[in-house]
């Protein structure tokens, strides 16, 4: 399709196991964002890769996230040793460029509960 | 640290009457704004956006302001329909920053009939 693919739409896991989210963002975008929301708060920005520059990893909650972008296209965020606060939903959107530039277009998220 | 905050989380509006949202912002260095609209189990969707060099854009029923010295942006939608009825995330930028989005915690709009 045309918009940002992401995988799987739903994740159940438990406490304590790995999981890995994929993001596909539209072609040619070479902007690439994920954020999670979590149940009743807002979006909270996660990682940011643009073009060839080093990803912006501010937003990163710990050093069990981590996330990276192959070949400048499919991204996969990954979760290590996931606890019960990492339950939320995983937004991944891709822009062509800076913002002054156009807008982010979202996924539909992936949504994941851990046990 | 929330750099942009929309303290109303919900606001109802009768149909066909002006729906207003508000957005505050701390950082100085923002220089895009933006506007996105989320229906349940989809990704939030690109409604409006204004530059900092700009006080006000429209488009159609949808208007943005900007007050820079009070860090403030409201979303104006008028007539307002059932089908605005969502949530809505006030977004800013600052591309001297690296260009990444921040988002406020979103406000549920409901538009009743």
């Amino acid at each position: 399709g045309a918009g940002v693919s992401q995988s799987p739409s739903n994740k159940v896991t438990e406490k304590g196991k790995d999981v890995e989210l994929r993001c596909d963002p539209i072609s040619g975008h070479t902007a690439l964002y994920w954020y999670r929301q979590s149940l009743g708060q807002g979006l909270e920005f996660l990682i940011y890769f643009q073009g060839n520059s080093a990803p912006d990893k501010s937003g990163l909650p710990s050093d069990r996230f981590s996330a990276e972008r192959t070949g400048g296209s499919v991204s996969t965020l990954t979760i290590q040793r996931t606890q019960q606060e990492d339950s939320a939903v995983y937004l991944c959107a891709s822009s062509l460029g800076l913002l002054s530039t156009g807008e982010l277009f979202f996924g539909e998220g992936s949504r994941l509960t851990v046990l | 640290d929330q750099q942009v905050k929309q303290n109303s989380p919900s606001l109802s509006v009768q149909e066909g009457r002006i729906s207003i949202l508000n957005c505050d912002y701390t950082n100085s260095m923002f220089d895009y704004f933006l506007w996105y609209k989320k229906y349940p189990a989809e990704g939030p969707t690109f409604l409006i956006s204004i530059s900092s060099i700009k006080d006000k854009n429209e488009d159609g029923r949808f208007t943005v302001f900007l007050n820079k010295s009070a860090k403030h942006l409201s979303l104006h939608i008028v007539p307002s329909q059932p089908g605005d009825s969502a949530v809505y995330f006030c977004a800013a930028s600052a591309n001297n920053q690296g260009g990444k989005l921040i988002f406020g915690q979103g406000t549920e709009l409901s538009v009743k009939p």
